[in-house]
């Protein structure tokens, strides 16, 4: 069964730094999506992307993040200047174009701020 | 916020069916119910969806009111390897999205 796959499964990066969260979508997927989860909180949306732009985002979402999907395959997350509470789960998902398919999710990435 | 509420855990013996309520008073006419779990620091995991009538699938089935107002997912023999965090969510396609506003979720936990 076709799954959505994340890399790297852990980064530990220093305080300031940029980090890029690596995503491939189910490959006939057309919505993808970022969702982070701060350790022993709820999972929390970040940000949607359809046809190559940005649906929708949530306040989390501000200008230290973007998003982008640099060929056919991937879908990133850039986190700018790095904070210590950015340390969090951070998972992408993705649906297909049918009304009210289910998003499916990858395993995960956790970043660690030291 | 989320538009769900689930109670916060619940028990299982293993081989029992599992029954686990969701409340979702608000849900609009074109939102549908989704369950997903999550199983440690897992990604969430797709479960079973459905609008108004009930679903069945391999892994469950989902009972949905006559109402909409809530639901109830059903495993029907409950294995350890179910033990995780169940989520219901409700969503519809509004502003080209069909983001998910997660809650906290029932913590299911399957008993030898």
């Amino acid at each position: 069964e076709p799954e959505v796959t994340q890399t790297p499964s852990h980064q530990v990066t220093q305080m300031g730094q940029e980090v890029i969260l690596r995503c491939v979508p189910i490959s006939n997927h057309l919505y993808f999506y970022w969702y982070r989860q701060i350790l022993g909180q709820k999972v929390e949306f970040l940000v949607s992307f359809y046809n190559n732009e940005i649906s929708e985002k949530s306040e989390i979402f501000d200008d230290q993040f973007s998003v982008e999907r640099p060929d056919g395959s991937n879908f990133t997350l850039k986190i700018r200047s790095t904070k210590l509470e950015d340390s969090a789960m951070y998972f992408c998902a993705s649906s297909d174009s049918a009304i009210n398919q289910p998003q499916h999710f990858g395993d995960g990435t956790r970043l660690s701020i030291l | 916020d989320a538009k769900t509420t689930q109670p916060p855990s619940m028990d299982c013996a293993e081989g029992r069916a599992a029954n686990l309520p969701c409340n979702h008073s608000t849900i609009s006419g074109n939102e549908y119910v989704y369950w997903y779990r999550q199983i440690h620091s897992q990604g969430p995991q797709y479960i079973i969806h459905g609008l108004k009538n009930n679903e069945t699938n391999e892994m469950a089935s989902l009972i949905i009111t006559e109402d909409r107002k809530s639901s109830t997912l059903i495993l029907p023999h409950a294995t350890l390897r179910d033990t995780a965090v169940y989520y219901c969510i409700v969503s519809a396609l509004t502003s080209g999205t069909y983001k998910y506003i997660f809650g906290t979720g029932t913590r299911l936990k399957v008993l030898a």
